[in-house]
Parts: C-alpha cells; structure tokens; sequence
C-alpha cells in the first residue's frame, strides 16, 4: 500500500536552530507532493506544494522542501526558525494515479523562545 | 471573509445514536471531503464529492455516510455502526477533482462517544 512516512514525531528546537524535517513515500511513479501546516488554534493550510520542475520549491514563511526523486524523499527545511513556527507539519503524497492525497502522520515541532 | 465552517466544534454522543456533523463552504469549491484524524496518524479519508450530488467513498467509509444537495454544503454523519467514532473531523474543499488543487480546511469537530 502506498504510505507516507514522517519520522520525527516531535521536534524540539531553539529559535535560530536550522530546521530539517523529513518526508517519505512509497510509491514510485509520477508524485504530487505537500506540506501542509496546523498552526495552534488554527486551520490546516498549505505550506508549499510541488508539482513538476526545479526539484527546490519554495513556500510561505521562509520554508522550503526539496524533491529527491532517488530517495522518494521531500524533506521541509527552514534555516532559522522562529518561536511562531510552532505547530504541527504534515506531508501528504498525490501518488498521480488518482487524486486522493496519502498523508504522513504528522510531526510536531516546538520551538523553544 | 471566504472559507469552511464546521459545526459544532465538539461534539459528544452516546453509544448507539447518529451525529451529523456540518460542512459549509463559500469558495465556490466543487469538491469537497471528509477526513478523520487521529493522534499519531496522518489524515484518512472518509467520503468525497466532486460536485453536487455525487460522491465516493473514501478508504474509512464504513458507519459513515454523507450527502452532497448543495454545492456549498456536505454533511457527515457517524451511524452507530462506527465502531470507533472518537476522533477529530476535518472537512476540506478544493477548486476542482484535481491532483494539482490545493484543499481548504475547516476548523474540525471534535466527536467523543462517551
């Protein structure tokens, strides 16, 4: 079954602290991939998005995720978080044989002020 | 303002009895989605529609069911045959049926079986 893993759970960090998160996936075709982020006491809203092209994609906030077709990776980076990047950050696969998003469990990141 | 709401924000329900929860959107969405969420689990997904009065079931979608009458709204409700109804509800539209469309959020319902 096609599956998204995230592998940290949670992060803690302190403000300034570069940021990696990491992405994986299982399926081997054509993939549309998302972050998406739950700020607290906020909506789920998308964080960056990557379709097809330059494999570094760049989002809101200073975030940015690099595609690694080779690795079935797509890992959310951020050089110097802030303590407002707390929430939780979800990675979600559209595998392209169909339209149904595949989500990872989620990682909560916590940053320390 | 544009967006998804959803009602009520928590929910309790005894056994055996069916909850409906609410879904509206005013972004002209077609499409829109039931997801269930729980802790230290990626989101699943219950039902979907593509556009008024159609909509499929999703990998979860046994002791669920949902209707699609109006394109802004797509309500959900838990039948007692869920087995395991305790969990965070998060509805979401997008533009269209389409790997490339970003889905909105509602705020989630919260449902405990007590």
């Amino acid at each position: 079954a096609q599956s998204v893993s995230q592998h940290n759970h949670h992060v803690i960090l302190s403000e300034a602290a570069s940021l990696e998160l990491g992405c994986n996936y299982s399926y081997g075709g054509t993939v549309n991939l998302f972050w998406y982020v739950q700020y607290p006491g906020q909506h789920l809203q998308l964080l960056l998005k990557y379709f097809s092209g330059d494999p570094l994609v760049k989002g809101i906030k200073g975030f940015e995720a690099e595609f690694i077709k080779s690795k079935f990776s797509f890992n959310l980076r951020k050089p110097s978080v802030q303590w407002s990047d707390t929430a939780e950050y979800f990675c979600a696969v559209n595998p392209g044989s169909n339209y149904q998003l595949i989500w990872g469990a989620g990682t909560k990141l916590i940053i320390k002020p | 303002d544009g967006g998804i709401t959803q009602s009520p924000k928590y929910l309790f329900r005894k056994e055996g009895q069916n909850v409906t929860l609410s879904c509206e959107q005013n972004l002209n969405h077609d499409a829109m989605y039931w997801y269930r969420q729980d802790p230290g689990q990626g989101l699943r997904l219950i039902y979907y529609s593509q556009i008024v009065n159609d909509f499929q079931k999703g990998d979860i979608a046994e002791g669920y069911s949902v209707s699609r009458e109006k394109k802004e709204s797509f309500p959900l409700t838990v039948t007692s045959a869920q087995k395991n109804p305790t969990a965070f509800y998060l509805c979401a539209s997008s533009t269209g049926w389409s790997s490339y469309n970003e889905q909105f959020f509602g705020p989630g319902t919260r449902l405990t079986v007590l």
